[in-house]
C-alpha cells in the first residue's frame, strides 16, 4: 500500500530537549516536504527536498533541521524545541514537485511545555 | 507572493444540501489548483485538481472549475452526506519550488 508514515503520532516534550520526527515513504518519490498546521494559518511549509542530499528552506524554517540521506526518509529535527513549536506536523511526498499529487502522513501532534 | 483565500468556516449543512466553498487565488504565471480534504485524525488527501484555465476537476461528487478571469476555484457538491464532514483546503502550486500554498481551510459539518 502506498503510504507516508510518520512517527510518533503524539509527542509531549519539554523546552530544549532535542527530538526527531521520522517520515518515510514507499513510493520512490523524489520530492518530500514538512508542513506545520496551526489554527487560522492553514499549512505552512517548513523545509522541502527535491532529491537525495538536496534540501531547502520553506516559509517557516527557523528552529528546524532536516536531512535527506536516503530517498525514502526525511526526518524533521528540533534541536532545541520551544513552546511556539507546539503544532500539528505533516510530512508529504510527491513524484516530482508538488504539481503532482501530494501524499500526506497522518500527522504528528507535538506539544512543547 | 502567491496566495489562496478561502471562505471562513465552519459551514454547517443538513444532509442532501448543496455545498459551495469559495476559493480565490493570487498567482503569477499559471498555477495548478487543488482541493485537499482532511478527515478527522487523518492527513490530507487530494480530492481533485485542475491544471489549466476552464478545466473542471471532479471526484466523489465534488467539482471545481478553474476560472482564470475571476481567479477562483470554488468547490461544489450537489448533495452532501454526513461522511463528507471534514476540513477542506484549497491550494495552488506556486513559485520556482513547485510548493503547495494552502488556504486556511474550511470546516464542513454535515448533520443528519
Amino acid at each position: 500500500e502506498a503510504q507516508v508514515t510518520q512517527n510518533p503520532r503524539y509527542l509531549i516534550t519539554v523546552t530544549g530537549k532535542k527530538l526527531t520526527v521520522t517520515c518515510s515513504q514507499n513510493m520512490n518519490h523524489e520530492y518530500m516536504s514538512w508542513y506545520r498546521q496551526d489554527p487560522g494559518l492553514g499549512l505552512r511549509q517548513i523545509y522541502y527536498s527535491m532529491n537525495v542530499e538536496v534540501t531547502d528552506k520553506g516559509d517557516v524554517p527557523e528552529g528546524y533541521k532536516v536531512s535527506r540521506k536516503e530517498k525514502r526518509n526525511f526526518p524533521l529535527i528540533l534541536e532545541s524545541p520551544s513552546p511556539n513549536q507546539t503544532s500539528l506536523y505533516f510530512c508529504a511526498s510527491s513524484l516530482s514537485g508538488m504539481n503532482t499529487e501530494a501524499f500526506f502522513g497522518q500527522g504528528t501532534r507535538l506539544t512543547v511545555v | 507572493g502567491d496566495s489562496v483565500t478561502q471562505m471562513e468556516g465552519p459551514v454547517t449543512l443538513s444532509e442532501e444540501a448543496f455545498l459551495t466553498i469559495n476559493c480565490t487565488y493570487t498567482a503569477t504565471g499559471y498555477p495548478s489548483l487543488f482541493w485537499y480534504v482532511q478527515y478527522p485524525g487523518e492527513g490530507l488527501q487530494l480530492l481533485l485538481k485542475a491544471t489549466k484555465a476552464d478545466d473542471k476537476g471532479s471526484n466523489k461528487g465534488f467539482e471545481a472549475t478553474y476560472r482564470k478571469e475571476t481567479t477562483s476555484f470554488h468547490l461544489e457538491k450537489g448533495s452532501v452526506q454526513v461522511s463528507d464532514s471534514a476540513v477542506y483546503f484549497c491550494a495552488l502550486t506556486g513559485g520556482a519550488t513547485n510548493k503547495l500554498i494552502f488556504g486556511t481551510g474550511t470546516l464542513l459539518a454535515v448533520q443528519p
